[in-house]
């Protein structure tokens, strides 16, 4: 099983809302990542969690706030974004060749996001 | 300066011939590579990967090539499918490791045409 969830599919929000995505895995991976998608574009990676603790944080705007609040959730927290925001947002998992894994990110389906 | 690159942005490929999708990479610190294939509006979908200690990995109708001396990895499908046709992504990492980084190339649409 490599299956990655991600909730809610589609979100609309406005740029005062405060609205949060959320993604699960059961696959006992320890790393989590959030990336952002554009149209016609490559995923950028926002935020690595390994071991429940952020390793990474690639300059993402405080706007968007990750939590991991145990091994299997992930969430990004969205306060006062911008249309610009518009985008698909993807979680990964992986689980490195030290605990067993082989070290591959399995995606879940996105949350496609509109900001009005 | 992009790292990982996929030069074509298209292919079309009638059904049944093969599909030769192509990525290259400059960072000598990567080890790990992979694709995916894309959907639009889903996810990308983990199809094969290869470590650097291989130069070729298979797996059904897919077969990874990798060419370190060159920097250059290609993804073969045989025989292609009109289900195939989507966007594929090559992925590289320094080593795979949890919360380690990919950098992704641009990404390539590969039509097959019945």
């Amino acid at each position: 099983d490599t299956e990655v969830t991600q909730t809610p599919k589609h979100l609309v929000m406005g740029m005062t809302n405060k609205k949060s995505l959320k993604c699960e895995q059961h696959m006992g991976h320890r790393a989590m990542y959030w990336y952002k998608q554009k149209a016609k574009k490559p995923p950028e990676l926002m935020f690595v969690y390994s071991y429940e603790k952020l390793s990474i944080n690639e300059s993402v705007p405080s706007r968007f706030s990750p939590e991991c609040p145990n091994s299997s959730l992930l969430n990004l927290h969205l306060h006062a974004l911008q249309p610009e925001d518009s985008a698909l947002y993807l979680c990964a998992s992986s689980q490195d060749q030290s605990s067993g894994g082989s070290g591959t990110q399995y995606f879940g389906p996105g949350t496609r996001l509109l900001v009005l | 300066d992009q790292q990982v690159k996929q030069n074509s942005p298209s292919l079309s490929v009638q059904e049944g011939r093969i599909s030769i999708l192509n990525c290259d990479y400059t960072n000598s610190m990567f080890d790990y590579f992979l694709w995916y294939k894309k959907y639009p509006a889903e996810g990308p979908t983990f199809l094969i990967s290869i470590s650097s200690i291989k130069d070729k990995n298979e797996d059904g109708r897919f077969t990874v090539f990798l060419n370190k001396s060159a920097k250059h990895l290609s993804l073969h499908i045989v025989p292609s499918q009109p289900g195939d046709s989507a966007v594929y992504f090559c992925a590289a990492s320094p080593k795979p490791n949890a919360g380690n980084m990919l950098t992704f190339g641009g990404g390539t649409r590969l039509m097959v045409k019945p």
